[in-house]
């Protein structure tokens, strides 16, 4: 059971446009995780978010919590090359056999 | 600090056999968990050790186990591997201490099965 939708799967889009991908759950996370995996490699960690309602900034990647902690948003303005990759929200949970959930994956590809 | 490091890289097998995949964890860091991804389901959580003791356990099938030295260091093993255990193997560190929730990941085991 994905527990975790992540909306778009795909996206390509031009350098110095900006973009938005969505994290959605029905389930309340305790935290929420965002990642970026190039091919062949483990994710990287960008941000861990908290609070209900939170908003952290890295650079031109702005991420925000769900009020309800149910969700997330990653928004990057002027999009690059360099951005191109995985990117992979994961929640966690403090009770239950999963300790973390991974969503769906979004694919961006920037192009220069 | 060095990250968290995975041996090997690379590694081809054929069905029916055994294998082992090793993780070494950031410095410091007790809590390892492991992850399969593949292109169709995902990064799917297998089991997370931490002090040596199994904390978290995936749906996945018995053939999977691991385990944690007193090192933090720790162990994948699929037996009977099957086709569909081609994957990338990840493994992830985390201090686990109040407030900790980061995971760290080291670079995966590609892992494939002919």
């Amino acid at each position: 059971t994905q527990l975790l939708e992540q909306s778009p799967q795909f996206l390509s889009i031009q350098e110095g446009e900006n973009l938005t991908v969505y994290c959605n759950s029905s389930s309340v996370f305790s935290s929420l995780q965002w990642y970026r995996q190039e091919p062949g490699e483990g994710p990287v960690l960008l941000v861990t978010v908290v609070t209900g309602g939170e908003v952290k900034k890295l650079k031109r990647l702005t991420f925000q919590f769900g009020d309800a902690r149910k969700d997330s948003s990653l928004h990057i303005t002027a999009a690059q090359p360099g951005d191109t990759g995985l990117y992979l929200c994961a929640g966690a949970r403090q009770s239950g056999t999963y300790k973390y959930i991974f969503g769906t994956g979004t694919r961006l590809k920037v192009l220069a | 600090k060095a990250g968290v490091t995975q041996t090997p890289r690379y590694l081809i097998k054929t069905r029916g056999q055994q294998v082992t995949l090793s993780c070494s964890p950031i410095s410091g860091h007790r809590s390892v968990s492991w992850y399969q991804q593949t292109p169709g389901q995902g990064l799917q959580f297998l089991f997370e050790y931490f002090s040596e003791t199994q904390r978290n356990k995936g749906n996945f099938p018995g053939r999977f186990s691991g385990r944690q030295f007193s090192n933090s260091r720790s162990e994948m093993n699929v037996s009977t591997l099957e086709l569909g255990d081609s994957a990338l193997y990840l493994c992830a560190s985390s201090p686990m201490g109040a407030g900790d929730y980061e995971q760290y990941f080291g670079p995966g085991t590609r892992l494939t099965v002919t």
